[in-house]
């Protein structure tokens, strides 16, 4: 069974940039995180997707952050314009529904703000 | 402060001894995770552990929850130098108004 796979791997960027996040789940996984994982922290969860509906966004800091996932498979995480406090590792995962499921946690995507 | 904190942050152990960790959280769940985080890796889930059940067992590992002092421990036994990693808690309140919330974690060294 193939993993989920995020691309791209690295990213660096100067602030005021933006930049996008790509992220295909697990076959069959209705439901989809993204996470950001600030060194040294647990990851905090951005947003959670129910097939291709929003489930939370609660944290996702919305004047800069937008996140879709179109046809209820891939999604995209994007950050325009991008601040230091950016630079973290941003993590997809996804399980078979919400609730009680153990998350499949891509690579992540390591970005840098300079 | 978070919904779910590890303790301690750190650990250094030596192989073939056990590892324990704590977890501590603040709301009503429905179910705990706990992942582990190998460095530069993406997360691995261990074991899940429902609000109505106490302890599970997986392999070397042993989990057990405490819902009336909100808390749950991560038992590794004879632990390996493979074993170092970071190790999540991550608590499910769906149905208490919050989402899936992760810990800090704990730092494990299992020193050869």
């Amino acid at each position: 069974e193939a993993g989920v796979a995020q691309s791209p791997r690295y990213k660096i960027i100067e602030k005021r940039q933006s930049v996008a996040f790509w992220c295909n789940p697990i076959s069959g996984h209705a439901t989809l995180y993204w996470y950001q994982q600030i060194l040294g922290q647990g990851p905090k969860l951005l947003i959670q997707f129910q097939n291709n509906g929003v489930v939370d966004d609660s944290q996702l800091p919305k004047d800069r952050f937008s996140a879709e996932r179109l046809k209820g498979v891939d999604s995209t995480l994007k950050i325009q314009p991008a601040k230091l406090e950016d630079s973290a590792v941003y993590l997809c995962a996804s399980s078979l529904a919400a609730g009680s499921y153990e998350q499949y946690f891509g690579p992540g995507t390591r970005l840098t703000v300079t | 402060s978070q919904q779910g904190e590890e303790d301690p942050q750190a650990l250094s152990i030596q192989e073939g001894e056990n590892a324990t960790m704590n977890c501590s959280y603040k709301t009503s769940i429905n179910n705990l995770q706990w992942y582990r985080q190998n460095s530069g890796r993406g997360l691995v889930h261990l074991i899940l552990i429902r609000s109505n059940e106490r302890e599970k067992h997986s392999g070397r590992l042993r989990v057990t929850l405490d819902t009336s002092k909100k808390s749950s421990s991560l038992l590794i036994t004879a632990s390996r130098a493979a074993d170092t990693a970071s190790y999540f808690c991550a608590t499910d309140a769906t149905d208490y108004g919050q989402n899936f919330v992760f810990g800090p974690g704990t730092r494990l060294s299992v020193l050869p």
